[in-house]
C-alpha cells in the first residue's frame, strides 16, 4: 500500500511565523502536490514537483514555496504566514507511468492566529 | 481553476437507496477519476474511468462517462452509513501530470 505521511494532523502558528509543512511518501514516486481545500473551494494546486529539485507553480503559489531535496519528500513553507493561510493542506503523489492517480496524506488542519 | 463541478453539491439519502452524484468539466480530457473524502481526512482514489470508455464498475460503484456533454455521474448502489463523505471528481488531461478537483459532492447517508 502507498503510504503518504504528513508530518502533523493540526497545527496552529502566529501571523508572521515562518511554518514548514512537511510530506513523506514511500512508494518511489516521481511527482508530489500540495494543495489547500477551503469549503466550496474544493482543493486548489499549490505546487507540484514532478523531480527532485523540480518544482512548478499550480493555481495558487503566492505566499508559499515548496522544497524537494530527496524523491521522498515534498516540504510546503509559508514563509511569514498570515491569517488568509488558515486551512486544510493535502499532500498527494502520484507515479509518472500511468493514470495520474493520487495518493493523499491525510491532511494538515492549519490554523493561523 | 476548477475543471470539474459536482452537482448536487450536498445530498442526503437513507440508507439502502441508491446515490447519484454529477461531475461537468471543460476541456478535452485523458480520463476522470473520483475519489471519496471522509470528514477530516485526506481523499481515497474510488474508480478512473478512461476517456474512450462509457462505462465501468467496481462493486457497488458505477462511472459513466459523456465526452461529447463533457459530464461524468457517479452512482453508489445500496448505499450504507460508512458511504457518508464527500466525493470529488478530478480530471486528468493529455500529457499532465495534474489532476483538476471539482469542488465536491457532500454525500450523507441516513441509517
Amino acid at each position: 500500500d502507498v503510504k503518504v505521511t504528513q508530518s502533523s494532523r493540526y497545527l496552529v502558528k502566529r501571523t508572521g511565523e515562518k511554518v514548514f509543512l512537511e510530506c513523506v511518501q514511500d512508494m518511489d514516486h516521481e511527482n508530489m502536490f500540495w494543495y489547500r481545500q477551503d469549503p466550496g473551494l474544493g482543493l486548489r494546486l499549490i505546487y507540484f514537483s514532478y523531480d527532485v529539485k523540480m518544482k512548478e507553480k499550480g493555481d495558487i503559489p503566492e505566499g508559499y514555496s515548496v522544497s524537494r531535496e530527496k524523491k521522498e519528500r515534498f516540504s510546503l513553507i509559508l514563509e511569514s504566514a498570515s491569517t488568509n493561510q488558515t486551512s486544510m493542506y493535502l499532500c498527494a503523489s502520484s507515479t509518472r507511468t500511468g493514470s495520474n492517480i493520487q495518493y493523499f496524506g491525510a491532511g494538515t488542519r492549519l490554523s493561523v492566529l | 481553476s476548477q475543471q470539474g463541478e459536482e452537482d448536487p453539491q450536498a445530498l442526503s439519502i437513507q440508507e439502502g437507496e441508491n446515490a447519484t452524484m454529477n461531475c461537468s468539466y471543460k476541456t478535452s480530457i485523458n480520463n476522470l477519476q473520483w475519489y471519496r473524502q471522509n470528514s477530516g481526512r485526506g481523499l481515497v482514489h474510488l474508480i478512473l474511468i478512461r476517456s474512450n470508455e462509457r462505462e465501468k464498475h467496481s462493486g457497488r460503484l458505477r462511472v459513466t462517462l459523456d465526452t461529447s456533454k463533457k459530464s461524468s455521474s457517479l452512482l453508489i448502489t445500496a448505499s450504507r452509513a460508512a458511504d457518508t463523505a464527500s466525493y470529488f471528481c478530478a480530471t486528468a488531461d493529455f500529457g499532465n501530470e495534474k489532476l483538476t478537483f471539482g469542488t465536491g459532492t457532500r454525500l450523507t447517508i441516513i441509517p
